[in-house]
């Protein structure tokens, strides 16, 4: 089992560049998320999503798309990048609400120019 | 809306030493508590949650309702637990968990 994978590990951008982050799960999770950790705020929740055609807003919204096409598969996008977007970013997946394990990818890291 | 609060950014022990990390939360249900941590060039992991009531890598943290506070507690640090620690709080059928600021603990030789 990969559990959650994340691709790219690392990303320059120039501000206004558009790119995706991909992220995809083998556990068949129902729930997968986007945080972003930043220092001194912690981890803040970007979108999220509940099953394939189901996403929604989380915390800090602006300037990312997501889209649910598959089970496995929750890329993030950004649409034109800012340099406060620079941050590091996890996407994670959820085996059950309420007590359920959230499952980690390896988080990427993006800087914008 | 539900809130966690880890009042230290910050916090240094020596070896040996009891460490404590502070957890608070504001949530007028039952909530479910977890920590999570993250060691250095790892991904973030689960460390214990509230439902199971064990003890890991010597951790334990007890549910306290009545001060809504859900420590963290090791009786003697070791090196390699200094880390990133965070808490976390789910709610009811609710998937999404709403973390804590963070308290990186180091543990000093």
């Amino acid at each position: 089992n990969a559990g959650v994978t994340q691709t790219p590990k690392f990303q320059v951008l120039k501000t206004g560049q558009s790119m995706t982050l991909q992220c995809a799960q083998d556990m068949n999770h129902e729930y997968m998320s986007w945080y972003r950790q930043d220092p001194g705020m912690g981890l803040r929740l970007i979108h999220y999503s509940v099953g394939a055609g189901i996403t929604d807003q989380g915390e800090v919204p602006n300037g990312y798309n997501v889209s649910r096409s598959t089970t496995e598969d929750f890329p993030l996008r950004l649409l034109s990048a800012a340099p406060s977007q620079t941050s590091v970013y996890f996407c994670a997946s959820r085996d059950r609400p309420n007590t359920g394990e959230l499952f980690f990818g390896e988080g990427s890291r993006l800087t914008v120019l | 809306a539900q809130r966690v609060t880890q009042p230290e950014k910050l916090l240094s022990v020596f070896k040996g030493a009891p460490v404590e990390l502070k957890c608070n939360y504001s949530y007028s249900g039952s909530p479910e508590l977890f920590w999570y941590v993250q060691y250095s060039r790892q991904r973030l992991q689960l460390l214990l949650r509230h439902i199971s009531r064990e003890s890991i890598k010597g951790f334990t943290a007890d549910l306290n309702k009545g001060e809504t506070s859900f420590h963290l507690k090791k009786p003697f640090a070791q090196e390699e637990d200094s880390a990133m620690y965070y808490c976390a709080l789910s709610r009811g059928s609710n998937y999404k968990l709403t973390f804590g600021k963070g308290t990186l603990l180091t543990v000093n030789p």
